[in-house]
């Protein structure tokens, strides 16, 4: 059982937008920046998002991410079919001393 | 361009040891954290343990605290994971990242499997 929360799946239709949640606590995301990594089956993950909101220069704007609090959003503006893989959040505990992810959500593209 | 290469996976008995490898280049290794992070089959990420640059800040999750080793040759600019005692539920593709907090780049993986 993961300590960051996220919904196991999410859908929504080509050039929709979606948005993913990522709720954990004051030790971790309420304290520490909050990190998202996009997989595709069979490959290792990519991060899409850093320090809360900022983007790796590859990675377009379609992309988001936002914190409030001790919860984080993933939002992925204009879905693409090639959108549709696993994505997780992520963020350091300072209570724990390790680093937390999210159980994950797959993301499909109706 | 950051490469992260892994090696030492295998097939080992219960109980067994297995000790894994990343060689890494493309940046100046021995300023950075590094990080093994695994995905047991069809599940999700799991963060494993992490290592400072200058291996003073050594951390491991619950799970393979006592039984796993991070260590780091900066001479060498790898990266390694000594796995003891291992078990069924260490089975997964292990990750080496670079970073602690930001794991922004990322190997391959190394498949270990644990079965009699």
């Amino acid at each position: 059982q993961s300590v960051l929360t996220q919904p196991p799946s999410v859908s929504a239709a080509p050039g929709q937008k979606v948005t993913i949640s990522c709720s954990g606590s004051s030790s971790n995301i309420g304290n520490n920046y909050v990190s998202w990594y996009q997989q595709f089956p069979g490959t290792a993950p990519k991060v899409l998002i850093y320090d809360n909101y900022k983007r790796p220069s590859e990675i377009p704007d379609r992309f988001s991410g936002s914190k409030s609090g001790t919860s984080a959003t993933l939002g992925i503006a204009g879905l693409q079919t090639g959108d549709e893989a696993d994505y997780y959040c992520e963020s350091w505990d300072d209570s724990l001393n390790v680093a937390l992810f999210g159980g994950g959500t797959k993301l499909t593209a109706l | 361009e950051v490469q992260l290469l892994e090696s030492g996976g295998g097939l080992v008995q219960p109980g067994g040891s297995l000790r894994l490898s990343c060689a890494a280049s493309g940046f100046t290794f021995s300023i950075y954290a590094m990080s093994w992070v695994r995905q047991a089959p069809g599940k999700g990420l799991e963060w494993v343990s992490s290592v400072s640059g200058s291996s003073d800040i050594i951390n491991y999750a619950d799970s393979v605290k006592g039984r796993f080793t991070i260590s780091r040759d900066n001479s060498k600019n790898t990266l390694y994971l000594q796995m003891n005692s291992l078990r069924g539920e260490d089975t997964a593709v292990y990750y080496c990242t670079k970073g602690r907090q930001l794991l922004d780049n990322w190997g391959q993986g190394t498949l270990v499997t644990v079965s009699s």
